[in-house]
């Protein structure tokens, strides 16, 4: 069974930019994260999807972020403009209800 | 403010040596995971602790619940190189957002030959 898929893998841009991930979730999984993990550190949540519905969005910088899960499956994130603060790990995961959850490789933003 | 503290922050030692790291927090959390990280890939679940006081032990790795659900311990024994890595630990909250996968702040071990 394929895990979670991320793309891309690497991305860098320059600041100001827009940048978009992709993340596709094990299938019939239907809670999906995006995390954002700085080198050496934990990841840290930036928004929580039941399905859908995006029901902890919290953290998530709402001024240049957006996420969207069309039809609960696949979800993007979108960073727009990019500042170099937002260098880091994008890491997807997606787990049925409270059960495990499974991470994806992660996309490596690097802002320039 | 973090959540979950892990300690401590970095650790270095030779293959062999019995190491233990910790996880705090002032929260009570439903569960407890441990998860080990490679350089370029996502973390991976080791185990998961939801009974207060409950030890697991996977090879040579001892997983430890606090009584109280607050805190929990990762023991390795007779460390070897391919243990090197970031662990990190992750609780769901007993209360409120109890979905939420939140982690602690990592322990970067390196296990030298």
């Amino acid at each position: 069974e394929a895990g979670v898929v991320q793309s891309p893998r690497y991305k860098i841009i320059e600041k100001k930019q827009p940048v978009a991930f992709w993340c596709n979730p094990i299938s019939g999984h239907n809670t999906l994260y995006w995390y954002l993990q700085n080198l050496g550190q934990g990841p840290e949540l930036l928004i929580r999807y039941e399905n859908e519905e995006a029901v902890d969005d919290s953290q998530l910088p709402k001024d240049r972020f957006s996420a969207e899960r069309l039809k609960g499956v696949d979800s993007t994130l979108k960073i727009q403009p990019a500042e170099l603060g937002d260098s880091a790990v994008y890491l997807c995961a997606s787990s049925l209800g409270t059960g495990q959850a499974f991470f994806g490789q992660g996309t490596r933003l690097t802002v320039v | 403010t973090q959540l979950l503290e892990q300690s401590p922050q970095f650790l270095s030692i030779q293959e062999g040596e019995n190491l233990t790291v910790y996880c705090n927090s002032s929260s009570v959390f439903s569960s407890l995971q441990w998860y080990r990280q490679e350089p370029g890939e996502g973390p991976v679940l080791l185990v998961t602790v939801v009974t207060g006081g409950e030890v697991k032990k996977l090879k040579r790795l001892t997983f430890q619940f606090g009584d109280a659900r607050k805190d929990s311990s990762l023991h390795i024994t007779a460390a070897q190189p391919g243990d090197t890595g970031l662990y990190l630990c992750a609780g769901r909250i007993s209360s409120g957002s109890a979905r939420q996968l939140t982690f602690g702040s990592g322990t970067q071990l390196t296990v030298l030959p």
